[in-house]
């Protein structure tokens, strides 16, 4: 069965230090997608990026990283020189299609990040 | 374009009572979510309609759910009779196709006492 897992429940770091939240999947699909979102504490869900499982690239963005193993079944987020706007909870979600698509999310990783 | 809106933002209403959500979703998106987050069950997704048409609602937790997508514009979620163990956040969400990421609306924070 499908399944997202994001082990850290809280990270609490101090602002400018690199933090990486893990996920890890599993699929037995050959194709899927998966993404993350960012959750401010105003509540909304915001879209970060998607990956296809065809594409392993690592993909920078500003000060934020991700980096895709199909290996160890991971899709990991780092977050460079953090500062407190990046406090959040952030969520890993899986996409696949199965005679209709499913989308799972993981429970989330909350960060605080301390001044 | 102003993102998927969500009305009201919060609602407190009684148990028994039927209450309605409401969303708009992007222009241009033919896909459109209802998902539900509790602290216990985190994000779930109730119900998507591409096109208008509702293609899974094996998410819907009981028949006093139900969803409508009248037009391409608006969509709504509706519970008849409310309970205590529906109070949640309902997001709506829309996308343009299955495999992009989503836009999420601000969510309605929904009480039921």
């Amino acid at each position: 069965a499908q399944k997202v897992t994001q082990a850290q429940t809280e990270i609490s770091v101090v602002e400018k230090e690199d933090v990486t939240l893990d996920c890890v999947y599993e699929t037995r699909d050959t194709t899927y997608y998966l993404f993350w979102y960012k959750q401010p504490p105003s509540g909304e869900l915001v879209f970060l990026i998607r990956r296809n499982s065809f594409d392993e690239q690592n993909e920078i963005s500003g000060r934020y990283s991700w980096n895709f193993q199909k290996s160890t079944s991971s899709f990991n987020f780092t977050i460079t020189a953090s500062q407190v706007v990046d406090s959040a909870v952030y969520f890993c979600a899986l996409c696949w299609y199965t005679g209709g698509f499913k989308t799972i999310f993981g429970a989330g990783t909350r960060l605080f990040v301390k001044a | 374009d102003a993102g998927v809106i969500q009305s009201p933002r919060h609602e407190v209403t009684e148990m028994g009572q039927e209450v309605t959500l409401r969303c708009k979703p992007i222009s241009g998106h033919d896909y459109l979510f209802w998902y539900r987050q509790t602290m216990m069950r985190g994000l779930e997704l109730l119900i998507y309609f591409n096109n208008n048409v509702p293609i899974d609602d094996s998410g819907m937790p009981e028949d006093r759910f139900s969803a409508k997508m009248p037009n391409a514009s608006f969509s709504t979620l509706k519970i008849q009779p409310s309970e205590p163990r529906d109070s949640a956040v309902y997001f709506c969400a829309s996308s343009l196709n299955w495999y992009y990421g989503y836009t999420f609306g601000s969510g309605t924070r929904l009480t039921v006492v």
